[in-house]
């Protein structure tokens, strides 16, 4: 079945840098538009960057557009997120999603939590 | 920009008792739009798409409707599996975007 599984999370300081991994298996991972989602403490879903399955095309949410960069290797089945200049607003659960294209997500990791903070 | 609003914030019922959560769109959507269930300490779970369709695996007591601007899912007879925050969502064409409602959560009352 699919599985998403999230790494890389952790304690970072302000202005510092992390990169997210997400491993794909289970399904055609070189044929799926994949997403990154996030989800501060006690808060709701936000929506942070897409790559479509060959990566020729990229989107980013407005406040993280510019920091933060969503790559993928096909074959490695690997989505990841750099994530440059942390803010401690960017605390939160981050999450992998696939996407049903071209609207929604279907399948999703459980989270790696990313924590901004001196 | 297209901001989704959902209502209530938090619907207070028993098991049993028959839920309905609204979304309202700022600008008509025709009818792409999803639901997401979310529970505590666990990832959203895809449940309706394209407004009305359930996703596999979904029972049949998770309906959803809705056109345009509004849009409404329905839990004809609530399961204690189903207290849980439920997230509607759709995606801007351009720029690519993809925006979430605040949520609403459905507690025991």
């Amino acid at each position: 079945q699919v599985q998403l599984v999230e790494s890389g999370g952790g304690v970072v300081q302000p202005g510092g840098s992390l990169r997210l991994s997400c491993a794909a298996s289970g399904f055609d991972f070189s044929n799926a538009d994949m997403h990154w989602v996030r989800q501060a403490p006690g808060k709701g879903l936000e929506w942070l960057a897409y790559i479509r399955f060959d990566g020729s095309d990229k989107s980013y949410e407005k406040s993280v557009k510019g920091r933060f960069t969503i790559s993928r290797d096909n074959s490695q089945n690997t989505l990841y997120l750099e994530m440059n200049s942390l803010r401690a607003e960017d605390t939160a659960l981050f999450y992998c999603a696939k996407g049903r294209r071209p609207n929604y997500f279907d399948n999703w990791g459980q989270g790696t939590l990313v924590t901004v903070s001196s | 920009e297209i901001v989704l609003t959902q209502s209530p914030a938090t619907l207070s019922l028993s098991p049993g008792e028959r839920a309905t959560l609204s979304c309202r769109a700022s600008q008509s959507l025709s009818t792409y739009l999803a639901w997401y269930q979310q529970k505590p300490g666990q990832a959203p779970r895809l449940l309706i798409y394209d407004a009305s369709n359930r996703a596999p695996g979904v029972p049949a007591r998770f309906s959803g409707s809705g056109s345009g601007t509004d849009f409404t899912l329905t839990i004809s007879s609530l399961e204690p599996d189903d207290f849980a925050v439920y997230y509607c969502q759709k995606r801007s064409d351009w720029p690519p975007a993809w925006t979430f409602g605040q949520g609403t959560k459905v507690e025991i009352k």
